[in-house]
């Protein structure tokens, strides 16, 4: 059963447009949500990140959207670069007792940024 | 600036073979995890650790050990290497007190079991 999903293995996007990543959840009890970058031959690199008590969070020509009530969230880029070009992982995290807040990925959405 | 290192980056195993997979932060982060990555799955949590002699399992425990001696390192032992372990993996460490939970990931090691 895969609590976090990613429906889009790919998206190609004109250099300059606007790339819109999605992803929807459905364990309620999960209080952050992440986004991580990986280029080929390296690790996950952290992005952005959006608390549930939120519905925006904004970072340069990074956009977090997340809806509570459709589960469902999602990364704008805007303009889109070449240099973007990566697979984007959606994660999202939920409290624990030890403080140790476990991550459930996605499957990843490999974007591709034409010049 | 080292942040997460795995080694090795590369191993090619026979069936049955048995390895370690290091790693070590120097970013004095309390808690350490291994995760594997396969195509289609995302990436799993294998184990985690909240500080040095604490383990516990994640998603994808079966047929890996780990421990924590130093806040430092954090290796996974593969016990009996098996075809379904080949994967890449990746380690991560992460603060206490980060309310996200934001990992900070290794390069990866990629393992083939044959």
């Amino acid at each position: 059963d895969q609590q976090v999903k990613q429906n889009s293995p790919s998206l190609s996007v004109q250099e300059g447009r606007i790339s819109i990543l999605n992803c929807d959840y459905t364990n309620s009890m999960f209080d952050y949500f992440l986004w991580y970058k990986k280029y080929p031959a390296e690790g996950p690199t952290f992005l952005i990140s959006i608390s549930s008590i939120k519905d925006k969070n904004e970072d340069g020509r990074f956009t977090v959207f997340l809806n509570k009530s459709a589960k469902h969230l999602s990364l704008h880029i805007v303009p889109s670069q070449p240099g973007d070009s990566a697979v984007y992982f959606c994660a999202a995290s939920a409290f624990s007792s030890t403080g140790f807040q476990k991550l459930v990925f996605g499957t990843g959405t490999r974007l591709l940024v034409s010049p | 600036n080292a942040g997460v290192t795995q080694t090795p980056k590369f191993q090619v195993l026979k069936t049955g073979q048995s390895m370690t997979l290091q790693c070590a932060q120097d970013m004095n982060h309390e808690y350490m995890s291994w995760y594997r990555q396969d195509p289609g799955m995302g990436l799993r949590l294998i184990h985690y650790s909240v500080g040095a002699g604490i383990t516990d399992q994640g998603e994808v425990p079966n047929g890996y050990n780990v421990s924590r001696s130093t806040t430092e390192d954090f290796p996974l032992r593969l016990l009996s290497a098996a075809p379904s372990q080949t994967s890449v993996y990746f380690c991560a460490s992460s603060y206490h007190g980060s309310n996200t939970g934001e990992l900070f990931f290794g390069e990866g090691s990629r393992l083939t079991v044959l």
